[in-house]
């Protein structure tokens, strides 16, 4: 069974830009986290998806945004890119989506963010 | 206060030991407990998830809850060179969504 995938790999953009990146979870998996990972702040949750709703946000700016497709993929979306915000982007998929904490999260390979 | 404290480390460990992780965390409502290993340029990678108070063992993993303590740790057995890493603690709360909030990690190093 194929692992989390995310594109683009790699991305170089510069102050003010804005930036679309891309995750596909494991298959028949429905839940889409998000996390950036920085050497300073380690890894901090940015918002979860399930069946095309957000149910959680964490404590990033209304730059930081996301939606998930009928398919379960999942885009997050940064605009007014700041110096700030050079990171290794994760998501992470999960197969159950309900209330209970009990899921356990895979993760992608990520997506590296350069902002010049 | 941070809600999940890992030592930094680093950790050393000569090949064959026995290395111990330890995680605390705050909050008394938290109900999940994950231990993620992450090389030097890679993601993490989910190695052992425990949910109820006591052991969990998993080949050379050996997770320990103790939800009164607050205290989480981890085990690896028989250590090799190729589990230097850093090593993130994970705690979810009911209700939570799958929002995991993760320590710092602990850097792992084995040597031979």
């Amino acid at each position: 069974k194929a692992g989390v995938t995310q594109t683009p790999r790699y991305l170089i953009k510069t102050r003010g830009q804005q930036v679309t990146l891309s995750c596909s979870p494991i298959s028949g998996h429905r839940s889409v986290s998000w996390y950036q990972q920085t050497p300073g702040q380690g890894l901090q949750f940015l918002f979860e998806y399930f069946s095309e709703t957000q149910r959680n946000k964490g404590n990033f700016p209304g730059r930081f945004s996301g939606r998930q497709f009928s398919n379960s993929r999942s885009e997050m979306n940064v605009s007014t890119l700041e110096l700030g915000d050079s990171a290794l982007y994760l998501c992470a998929s999960s197969l159950v989506g309900g209330l209970a904490a009990y899921n356990e999260q895979f993760f992608g390979p990520g997506t590296r963010l350069t902002v010049l | 206060q941070k809600e999940v404290e890992q030592n930094s480390g680093p950790l050393s460990v000569p090949e064959g030991a026995i290395a111990s992780l330890n995680c605390t965390y705050s909050d008394r409502v938290s109900q999940s407990f994950f231990w993620y290993r992450q090389y030097s340029g890679k993601s993490p990678e989910l190695i052992m998830s425990i949910y109820s108070n006591g052991d969990k063992e998993d080949g050379r993993f050996t997770a320990q809850l103790n939800k009164a303590s607050q205290y989480v740790s981890l085990l690896i057995r028989d250590s090799q060179p190729s589990d230097s890493a850093t090593y993130l603690c994970a705690v979810s709360r009911a209700g939570g969504y799958n929002k995991l909030i993760f320590g710092a990690g602990t850097r792992l190093a084995v040597h031979p």
